[in-house]
């Protein structure tokens, strides 16, 4: 029930066109769901993030749409560029728990290609 | 801009060892976590720590592990006796105060038990 599921494992794309990443959750009192970019060597640095009270929430390039019913959630990457070649992290976050501990999901492998 | 520091980068022990791994928080953070991140996999949840003591653990965090933060500044991570297992991207991270707050990622120690 702790579990965020992501897809796809892998992605290529390429520049200018839009990168797609899914994740779904079971825990219903799930309420804060971060995305995050992790390049190579480093940590994983927030990106954009939602709570289950809107349904979409746009950043520059990036947008987070939310379906609370079918529970699931998605990071769209506009006009991808080489830069943004990094692994994507989905996340979950329960704020009853007074840990906001947070659930990652297995990561998405992002490859612009020129 | 503040950032969460970490040292070692690269931690190279022997099985049975003990091991410290060390984290600078943000400075007027006060939630604190590490996280762990076996090569390839998804980032896993070991532990959060709030005013003092542990506020939540997952199962991973096992008697084998322990928590401090012996000054104002820093939060460390013990592994008494090191399992060949044990071997991963060791993240800490910090967190302002609330739920509506960030959680900031430090760089990582890459742990490698031979």
């Amino acid at each position: 029930q702790q579990q965020v599921k992501q897809s796809p494992q892998s992605l290529i794309v390429q520049k200018g066109g839009i990168s797609i990443i899914n994740c779904a959750y079971e825990n219903t009192a799930f309420d804060y769901f971060p995305w995050y970019q992790q390049f190579p060597g480093k940590g994983p640095a927030l990106l954009i993030a939602i709570r289950p009270d809107v349904s979409e929430k746009k950043e520059g390039r990036f947008t987070i749409s939310f379906n609370k019913s079918a529970k699931q959630f998605s990071l769209h990457i506009m006009d991808s560029q080489p830069g943004d070649s990094a692994t994507y992290f989905c996340a979950a976050e329960y704020s009853g728990a007074g840990s906001y501990q947070l659930t990652f999901g297995k990561g998405t492998k992002l490859s612009v290609i020129p | 801009e503040p950032e969460v520091t970490q040292t070692p980068s690269h931690q190279v022990t022997q099985m049975g060892q003990e091991v410290i791994l060390r984290c600078v928080p943000i400075s007027n953070h006060l939630y604190f976590y590490w996280y762990r991140q076996i090569l390839g996999q998804k980032v896993e949840f070991l532990v959060s720590f709030y005013n003092n003591e542990i506020s939540e653990k997952s199962e991973i965090f096992d008697d084998q592990f322990s928590v401090e933060r012996p000054d104002g500044s820093n939060f460390t991570l013990k592994i008494r006796s090191t399992k060949l297992e044990d071997s991963a991207m060791y993240f800490c991270a910090s967190r302002a105060r609330s739920s509506t707050d960030t959680q900031y990622f430090g760089p990582g120690t890459r742990l490698t038990v031979l």
